[in-house]
């Protein structure tokens, strides 16, 4: 079974405008880590933000921030202020405590920044 | 910058070869893990190494095998190549390998089998 799901494979924002990429994940275990990282077309895994499942704020860094409804299973990447070096593949990805040596990452979600 | 570094970065080689590639992990870091990614498979998890020894498994194939040395740098071994084996292959590092453990990537090495 898919352990993470990224349902748009692709999306288009406008530029200086609010995009919200959605994840949500499947876990037994009561701890675990979830993270975005960001792949620009250069190729390069870029570590955006981290989100723990004992958290109770919402993580932030910078314009990016991370919608975790744990109820729902779902840590949505919303990035404000879209700027045109945004444009990537995003990922998101989890880790729990049981399988702590192994991160899954899902299939990933392609954004376009449009002028 | 990460502060993980791979070489090569780009490798072509044809069929039934064998490659090493190299890995040097961030400064403090213990853990090393290594990914493929091919465009049909996505990002997978191959191994990872803590402090010299081997600690998880993935979907490493036999004919593939790492190390992690001393100094903790690590090299990822693809030996007998195929055709399908083309893919872009990550070395990322972190501090030990907690749930909270951050990975950070190097920049990969595009391997290109002919």
């Amino acid at each position: 079974a898919q352990k993470i799901t990224q349902t748009q494979p692709g999306m288009f924002v406008q530029e200086k405008e609010a995009v919200t990429l959605d994840c949500t994940y499947d876990t037994s275990d009561p701890s675990y880590g979830l993270f975005w990282y960001k792949q620009p077309s250069s190729g390069e895994m870029i570590f955006l933000i981290y989100q723990g499942s004992y958290d109770q704020q919402n993580a932030t860094e910078g314009r990016y921030s991370l919608n975790f409804q744990k109820a729902r299973k779902s840590a949505n990447l919303v990035i404000s202020a879209s700027q045109l070096g945004d444009s990537a593949m995003y990922f998101c990805a989890m880790r729990e405590k049981t399988s702590y040596d192994k991160v899954i990452f899902g299939p990933g979600t392609s954004l376009s920044v449009i002028p | 910058d990460s502060g993980v570094t791979q070489t090569p970065k780009h490798l072509i080689t044809a069929t039934g070869q064998r490659v090493t590639l190299r890995c040097s992990p961030r400064s403090g870091d213990l853990s090393v893990y290594w990914y493929q990614q091919s465009l049909d498979q996505g990002l997978q998890f191959l191994i990872q190494y803590y402090n010299g020894e081997e600690r998880a498994k993935g979907n490493i194939l036999e004919r593939f095998s790492a190390q992690q040395f001393p100094d903790l740098h690590s090299e990822l071994n693809l030996s007998s190549l195929e055709l399908g084996d083309s893919a872009l292959y990550f070395c990322a590092s972190s501090v030990e390998g907690g749930v909270a453990d951050t990975q950070y990537f190097g920049p990969g090495t595009r391997l290109t089998v002919l």
